[in-house]
């Protein structure tokens, strides 16, 4: 089955500073990359997400990029702001089967003043 | 702004009770997740469903965990009996496969003392 690593599993930086957050999966198969935000106490929220199709996809400040020959994607945060402090999570599946989503163990990003 | 609702939000309960937690997916969505989430284990996928049929339960105990979908609307998660490793917060998820982006409720916070 599909296994995700990220790391770092804690990032601070300071505000204004960039982010940014890695994945490795392990099946060449997976074609879709979702990442979610988890603030503390609060549900898991998609915040940007990838398709094998393409090799970025950017929304405002925040952007991912994915290399399929290596299978690892990242994310990007730039102009880092105090309320993007939260975990985030990646994610690999392959569509059109049972849309079982692999985690990763996330990532504690602290955005410091 | 659909979301997927779960009810209790909180539950203290003795060790031995049963403890039942419902969410109601996303009108439309076809496909139903039920996570768990401690600190030690990052987020554990326990069962999900799609069109209402159980895919996948293998990251349940089977002997004290269960999960159903009485109808398309309501989805169930079952311990008997809870034990206090039970302790965490549940989360319940739906989509529709083909984008198979999910959605997260806000979650069940579980207490078994």
């Amino acid at each position: 089955g599909e296994n995700v690593e990220q790391h770092p599993s804690t990032l601070s930086v300071q505000e204004g500073d960039s982010a940014v957050i890695k994945c490795t999966y392990s099946d060449s198969a997976s074609n879709y990359f979702p990442w979610y935000k988890q603030e503390l106490g609060k549900r898991p929220q998609l915040i940007i997400d990838i398709r094998s199709n393409v090799g970025e996809k950017k929304d405002q400040r925040i952007a991912v990029t994915l290399n399929k020959t290596a299978k690892h994607f990242s994310l990007h945060i730039t102009e880092t702001q105090p309320e993007d402090s939260a975990v985030y999570f990646c994610a690999a599946t392959l569509t059109g089967t049972a849309s079982k989503l692999t985690f990763g163990t996330g990532t504690r990003l602290q955005v410091t003043l | 702004d659909a979301r997927v609702t779960q009810t209790p939000r909180h539950k203290v309960t003795e060790m031995g009770q049963e403890v039942t937690m419902r969410c109601q997916p996303i009108l439309g969505h076809n496909t139903v997740f039920w996570y768990r989430q401690t600190m030690m284990q990052g987020l554990e996928l326990l069962a999900y469903f799609r069109n209402r049929a159980p895919l996948d339960d293998s990251g349940m105990p089977k002997d004290r965990f269960s999960a159903e979908m009485p109808d398309a609307t309501l989805a169930t998660l079952k311990i008997q009996p809870s034990e206090p490793r039970d302790s965490a917060v549940y989360f319940c998820a739906s989509g529709f496969s083909g984008p198979d982006t999910q959605y997260f409720g806000p979650g069940t916070r579980l207490t078994v003392l």
